[in-house]
Formats: C-alpha cells, structure tokens, sequence
C-alpha cells in the first residue's frame, strides 16, 4: 500500500525543537524527492522544504530558514524534518508529501507550540 | 515573483456545477499547475495536474466530474453534478526550483 505516514509532533515551549519523521511505503523511497507543507489552524498550504532523492540538495521556505534541516534516510524509507527555535507561528500541522505519478500526501501532525 | 490568486468563497447548488478559478501572476501563464480538495478536518487530497493547454492527468480514483482548463493565465477546476462532499477547500499549486508554491484557496460551499 503506497502510503505516508507522519509522526513526532506534539506540543513544545517556545524556543524549543522538535523532530518530526515521515515514514514511507508501497513505493522506491530513495528515486523521489520529498517535500514538508505546513498548515496553521484556518490557514492555507505553506510548502515548507524539499530534498532531493537523494539528499544531494535541499530548500527551504524563508520563514523556517536557519532553524528546520530536512534530512532523509534512504536505508529506513524515511524523511525528517528538525525543528529548532520555535515559535508560536510554527504551530501548525505538518504533512510530507512526495510527487510520484500523481502527489501522495500523508495525514498529517500536529505541531504547537505554546507555553 | 511566482504568485497563484484565488477567490476566497465559492458556492453553487446540489446538483449544479462550479467553476473556480486560479491565476498565475505576470510572466508565468505558461506554467502548470495542480489542483487539491481539502475535505473538513482531513488532509489535501490530489486532484489533477493541468496544463496550459488545458489538458490534464487526474488522480487515481477522482471522479469524471472533476475536470480542468485553460485560458491564458487562469486556470480552472470545474466540478460538475455537486455533491455534497465536495463541499471543501480547493486549493490550487505549482513548482518552482525545489520548491512548491500555492495559492491561498478557495472555500467552495454546496448549498
């Protein structure tokens, strides 16, 4: 079953880091790129960051430059995103997403951070 | 700057059909973009990749009544024969370098 599932989120104190994982299944994990995309409660779509199949390079959105490293492990079939210096605007829910024939969107966690 | 621009609200009737629009901002109106249905208190969801010629590729499962177009810098999302659960947010996306960029939504309401 071609899937995406997301885990690590939680609640955090301003300031603080996070790890999120993005565990895939059901296709070749190492041949595609992978994207983080992020949702504030009533908000849009944020992308957030990308990496490459094979890690080679990676982007991020201005808003969360300096503070998340995207990273991935091939040999685990799965992606990461590391989140340091949070703030109140980071709360949202997090979802990996890879482009494959169509683009496969995992369910989603949430993140707040809150004191 | 690559900017994708949508109508906050749409509604239509059960039974009716809805077009919504997205538009790309000036020197992009050959790019492509994807369409994704965002359901109450459920992830996106995959619609359609739509080209600037109007043809597209839908998601595995989307129903016929879903389909796109093309008209210079506007590109379209017609939903035919409403549901009610396509009552949802829709929103519209396209790539950069590395990175995605989205428009801001539409709410489509089915009344």
């Amino acid at each position: 079953q071609v899937q995406l599932v997301e885990s690590g989120g939680g609640v955090v104190q301003p300031g603080g880091s996070l790890r999120l994982s993005c565990a895939a299944s059901g296709f070749t994990f190492s041949s595609y790129g992978m994207h983080w995309v992020r949702q504030a409660p009533g908000k849009g779509l944020e992308w957030v960051a990308f990496i490459r199949y094979d890690g080679s390079n990676k982007y991020y959105a201005d808003s969360v430059k300096g503070r998340f490293t995207i990273s991935r492990d091939n040999s685990k079939n799965t992606l990461y995103l590391q989140m340091n210096s949070l703030r109140a605007e980071d709360t949202a829910v997090y979802y990996c997403a890879v482009p494959l024939r169509s683009m496969l969107w995992g369910q989603g966690t949430l993140v707040t951070v809150s004191s | 700057q690559l900017v994708l621009t949508q109508s906050p609200s749409a509604s239509a009737s059960l039974g009716a059909s809805v077009k919504l629009t997205c538009t790309l901002s000036s020197g992009h109106s050959s790019y492509a973009i994807a369409w994704h249905q965002q359901q109450p208190e459920k992830g996106p969801r995959y619609l359609m990749k739509l080209n600037s010629d109007g043809s597209h590729s839908k998601g595995d499962g989307i129903p016929d009544r879903f389909s796109g177009s093309s008209s210079g810098a506007e590109r379209y999302l017609t939903i035919s024969s409403l549901q009610s659960e396509d009552e949802a947010d829709y929103y519209c996306q396209t790539w950069g370098t590395g990175i995605l960029v989205f428009g801001g939504g539409t709410k489509l309401t089915v009344l």
